[in-house]
């Protein structure tokens, strides 16, 4: 089955610093990458996503990257606020979605 | 109006006992996911259902068992609870189709505490 890895597992930056988070995933049937962010005590909730037949895609101060090549695709958050804090979670799916371990970002004013 | 709601929200209970926690979704979804979330936060998938029919059954013990009565609905009853089921549940719906694959809806999620 498809096998999620996420890195880092933990990121601390300052305000207004960028955030990149990086992925990869090994099965080259995977078509669809999604991006979630699960705040405390709260369900995950998609901030982005991106398909196998796009590279890139932004969406303000996010953006995600993919490279199918060699399998790996990436968040990007530019300009981070304080409430940018979370854990951020990767996936990729054919039929069902896996998920990598998460990241902790903690942005610091 | 919640999309994905799961009840109850927290859950204290014996070693021993059986618990069931539900969840229904009020998007029109075919499909419905039960996930595992553990103390370090890795989300696992335990089942998947598509209108009303078992799809994915990860390697999750016989002591759980989903039971779909209808789409909109994926209950989770787990017989003989042990320590290490506690953990949080989250139950998510998506509109899966062979040409699309679809954003998962999470639920707020149930704490499940087995002392």
């Amino acid at each position: 089955g498809e096998n999620v890895e996420q890195h880092p597992s933990t990121l601390s930056v300052q305000e207004g610093d960028s955030a990149v988070i990086k992925c990869t995933y090994s099965d080259s049937a995977s078509n669809y990458f999604p991006w979630y962010k699960q705040e405390l005590g709260k369900g995950p909730q998609l901030i982005i996503d991106i398909r196998s037949n796009v590279g890139e895609k932004k969406d303000q101060r996010i953006a995600v990257t993919l490279n199918k090549t060699a399998k790996h695709f990436s968040l990007h958050i530019t300009e981070t606020q304080p409430e940018d804090s979370a854990v951020y979670f990767c996936a990729a799916t054919i039929w069902d979605m896996r998920f990598g371990a998460g990241t902790r970002l903690t942005v610091k004013p | 109006d919640t999309a994905v709601s799961q009840t109850p929200k927290y859950l204290v209970t014996q070693m021993g006992n059986d618990k069931s926690i539900k969840c229904e979704q009020n998007l029109g979804h075919d499909t419905m996911y039960w996930y595992k979330q553990d103390s370090k936060k890795f989300l696992k998938i335990m089942f998947s259902y598509n209108n009303k029919e078992l799809i994915i059954n990860e390697t999750v013990p016989n002591r759980f068992s989903p039971k779909s009565p209808d789409k909109a609905h994926l209950n989770l009853h787990i017989n003989s609870l042990e320590l290490g089921d506690s953990a949080v549940y989250f139950c998510a719906s998506s509109q899966v189709s062979p040409s699309n694959t679809g954003e998962l809806f999470f639920g707020e999620g149930s704490r499940l505490t087995v002392l």
